[in-house]
Order: C-alpha cells, then structure tokens, then sequence
C-alpha cells in the first residue's frame, strides 16, 4: 500500500523566511507526487507534481519540492514567505488500483505567516 | 476554460434526510472522482467515475452513492443522514482515469454539508 506522512500538522513562519514543509511517501513502486494547496473555504489547487522527470520540481507561487528516493521525501520549500501563503497544504501520492487511479493524501500542514 | 464547477456551495440537512451534491467537470475531462473533508479523518477518496462507469470506491457504507452521466457530469448522494456525515465534499476531475494518468485532479471549491 502506498501512502504519505506529513510531519508537523502546524507550521508557522515569519513572513520573508524560508518554508519547509515535510512529506515524506511509501511506495513499492515509483510514485507520482503531489502538493496541493487550500484556502479557507475554497478547493484543492494543484501547487506542483512529480511524475518521474526531473527531481527538482517548480510549482507555482514560488513554491518547488525535491523528490529524494533515498530519504522516501518531498519536501515542500519557498525561500521567502509571503502572507497571502498562509493555508493549508497537503502532500499526495497517486495510487494505482486495478483499472484506476485514486490520491491519497497526507493529513495535511497548516502554514501560519507571521508578520 | 472553466473549472470545476460543484453545486451547491452550502447545504444544511437533518439527520434521516437525503442530499444530492452535483459536479460538473472541466471540459473534456472524462474522470470525475469524490473526496469528503473532515478535520478528523481528513481527505477521503470516496468513488471515481470515468465514461459513465464506477471504476473505484473508497471504504464509504452503501448510503453514499454517485453516478455519471453521457456529459461526464456528475452527481453523488447520501441517503439517511447522518451527523457524522456533515463535511466537505470535494469533486475533482482529471482528463483520463487508470494507469495511463499521472493521476492529478483539479478540484472544485466543495460542497459544504451541515447535518443537524
């Protein structure tokens, strides 16, 4: 079974610090990952995604993750955060089942921006 | 283009009662999927459609249940409610289904469901 941890379920920052947000993914087969992104009262919006290309992956927003098979990680980072970052954000690995393909997303950080 | 659209936003039910939650997907994507939100068990794969077929189902009880029509919109609904089903459910639809996708999803802002 795959599945995904994120450790630290609050993080908080002062804004134009570095963010490092930590997922870190089991897998028996190479996986696709994923970061999305949740503002209050809103959907999932897709930050970035690694799909077996390059290991450094640039998202939107400033945001990118590198893919580590060795340490099983996709960290999240941002070298200078901003306040409008302030949200919640979920790691994800693609699962194959059977005929499908399902995510199965980590319990999520929420990142606090201090001013 | 238009995202996903999910209708309606906000809804409050009592408990026994049933709801139907509709989702429109982007155009041309044929792969619809349901996730509830909770703060406890988090996001929750519910079911994924894809050609007006079931093609995979998360660990709900049978009073959750969802369809797809011949334009890849769909619907999913909830017989005899319950308080614990109160939540956010979250359709999200990608262009293909299986393992030929990468599996990413583009969501729609969520269906916000308060049992009473």
């Amino acid at each position: 079974a795959q599945s995904v941890t994120q450790l630290g379920s609050h993080v908080s920052v002062s804004e134009g610090a570095l963010v490092l947000l930590r997922c870190n993914y089991s897998s028996s087969v190479p996986p696709y990952l994923f970061w999305y992104v949740q503002y209050p009262n809103q959907g999932l919006q897709l930050l970035l995604k690694y799909t077996s290309a390059a290991t450094l992956v640039k998202g939107i927003n400033g945001f990118e993750a590198e893919f580590k098979k060795s340490e099983t990680s996709f960290h999240l980072t941002k070298p200078s955060a901003h306040m409008s970052d302030a949200a919640e954000y979920f790691c994800a690995v693609s699962v194959s089942s059977g005929s499908a393909r399902q995510l199965t997303f980590g319990s999520g950080t929420q990142l606090t921006v201090l001013p | 283009k238009a995202g996903v659209t999910q209708t309606p936003r906000y809804l409050i039910k009592t408990r026994g009662q049933q709801v139907t939650l509709s989702c429109s997907p982007i155009s041309g994507h044929r792969s619809v999927s349901w996730y509830q939100q909770t703060p406890g068990q988090g996001l929750q794969f519910l079911f994924e459609y894809f050609s007006e077929t079931q093609r995979n189902k998360g660990n709900f009880p049978g009073r959750f249940s969802g369809r797809q029509f011949s334009n890849s919109r769909s619907e999913m609904n909830v017989s005899t409610l319950e308080l614990g089903d109160s939540a956010l459910y979250l359709c999200a639809s990608s262009l293909a289904s299986g393992g030929r996708s990468t599996g990413e999803l583009f969501f729609g802002e969520g269906s916000r469901l308060t049992v009473l």
